[in-house]
């Protein structure tokens, strides 16, 4: 009964590799973000779609692809993985009107040898 | 560049006392504040917010205040309980425009409780 739900929790992977993290939401919310949270703690925000519409795309390589299938749903798929990459990648929804109030995931750590 | 800072990596307070969290933000933008409180291996969650247009907001044992003028605000937390001891994010959006629904937080601040 979670109410934001990310796999894996650990991920880890040779450079170059192309990995996917998924996310699903029963909160019945409609929109979906994706944060990275970098080496330094920050928690900076990668993307947000909102009803499947990409509303928020910040400067993120693109080797970067969130995919959302259903509005409960956001997927991030990553290509030519880079050392660069390692961090930890929280998923998390609102509801539109509430956009500021987030509810997260409890993250996947992504290590890239 | 960045926008949210909280420059105390760490704070620990005995219990029952009051626990003074900070937040200093540069842009101006900004006219919707949150905290998050984050226990290991979980995400985030949400604890209290303000808009600009006030200074003050309360819920139970926890009062964020904001001073716009010095782009500070700061959140207390009275009594303090052990399972207070998290780590707090501070956060800001800027409502208009087409920033809406992304948010800029802070690097944290670790709380440490003690019985």
């Amino acid at each position: 009964d979670t109410a934001v739900s990310q796999t894996p929790k650990y991920l880890v992977t040779q450079m170059g590799n192309d990995k996917s993290i998924k996310c699903e939401q029963n909160l019945g919310h409609d929109t979906m973000y994706w944060y990275k949270q970098d080496s330094k703690k920050f928690l900076k925000i990668m993307f947000s779609y909102n009803n499947k519409e990409l509303i928020i795309n910040e400067t993120v390589p693109n080797r970067f692809s969130p995919k959302s299938p259903d509005k409960a749903h956001l997927n991030l798929h990553i290509n030519s993985l880079e050392l660069g990459d390692s961090a930890v990648y929280f998923c998390a929804s609102s509801l539109r009107g509430e956009g500021e109030k987030l509810f997260f995931g409890s993250g996947t750590q992504l290590s890239v040898l | 560049d960045q926008q949210v800072k909280q420059n105390s990596p760490s704070l620990s307070v005995q219990e029952g006392r009051i626990s003074i969290l900070n937040c200093d933000y540069t842009n101006s933008m900004f006219d919707y504040f949150l905290w998050y409180k984050k226990y290991p291996a979980e995400g985030p969650t949400f604890l209290i917010s303000i808009s600009s247009i006030k200074d003050k907001n309360e819920d139970g044992r926890f009062t964020v205040f904001l001073n716009k003028s010095a782009k500070h605000l700061s959140l207390h937390i009275v009594p303090s309980q052990p399972g207070d001891s998290a780590v707090y994010f501070c956060a800001a959006s800027a409502r208009g425009g087409t920033s809406y629904g992304k948010l800029t937080f802070g690097q944290g601040t670790i709380l440490t409780v003690h019985p």
